[in-house]
């Protein structure tokens, strides 16, 4: 019963390093979200994805790239690590709408 | 420009007590809202909704109120118990793409 899945948990990288994170989700949604998490922001959407092959910027998409070529995957990039993306990142599933999303256990990032 | 705020970084109760969580926002297009709850190292998980159209939904010991006039919403959970201890997020949204925006949480703390 994995429901939403995130590799790694923890990362660090130097400023300038490129990386990915996968999220894998096994509920047959259609919808998959990547959003970040910092200290007294509450989380904010990066990028969306409405079914397979397609992406839509959220609210703040700058730095970052996404792909979902799966339905099951949705793969977050970033080029070029800066310290401002030091956060945590959470994926989540839904069946959009006003439906509840399913997130996984978030992916800790630090940009040195 | 944060549009679903929560005022409150924290709260600490008894347990046995009434836990009040108060969610305020800004966008009058909002017209769906959830809840939810995260522990330490885990992702968020749903724990209530409510629709414009209803001013209140009970689920258990968690009520949801709604006032659209005020554009504030609130968590009741009584009774208040240990494991209930846990960052309470609020979210709002206006569209059907599943598109949420966050508060930025408050840490409950459940005290014997």
């Amino acid at each position: 019963n994995a429901g939403v899945t995130q590799t790694p948990k923890f990362r660090v990288l130097k400023t300038g390093q490129s990386m990915t994170l996968l999220c894998a989700q096994d509920m047959n949604h259609e919808y998959m979200y990547w959003y970040r998490q910092d200290p007294g922001m509450g989380l904010r959407l990066i990028h969306y994805s409405v079914g397979e092959g397609t992406t839509a910027k959220g609210e703040v998409p700058d730095g970052y790239n996404v792909s979902r070529l799966k339905k099951q995957n949705f793969l977050l990039g970033l080029e070029s690590a800066a310290p401002s993306q030091t956060s945590v990142y959470f994926c989540a599933s839904g069946d959009g709408g006003f439906q509840p999303q399913h997130f996984g256990d978030g992916t800790r990032l630090s940009i040195l | 420009d944060q549009q679903v705020k929560q005022n409150s970084p924290s709260l600490s109760v008894q347990e046995g007590r009434i836990s009040i969580l108060n969610c305020d926002y800004t966008n009058s297009m909002f017209d769906y809202f959830l809840w939810y709850k995260k522990y330490p190292a885990e992702g968020p998980t749903f724990l209530i909704s409510i629709s414009s159209i209803k001013d209140k939904n009970e689920d258990g010991r968690f009520t949801v109120f709604l006032n659209k006039s005020a554009k504030h919403l609130s968590l009741h959970i009584v009774p208040s118990q240990p494991g209930d201890s846990a960052v309470y997020f609020c979210a709002a949204s206006a569209d059907s793409w599943g598109k949420f925006q966050f508060g930025a949480g408050t840490q409950v703390v459940v005290t014997p």
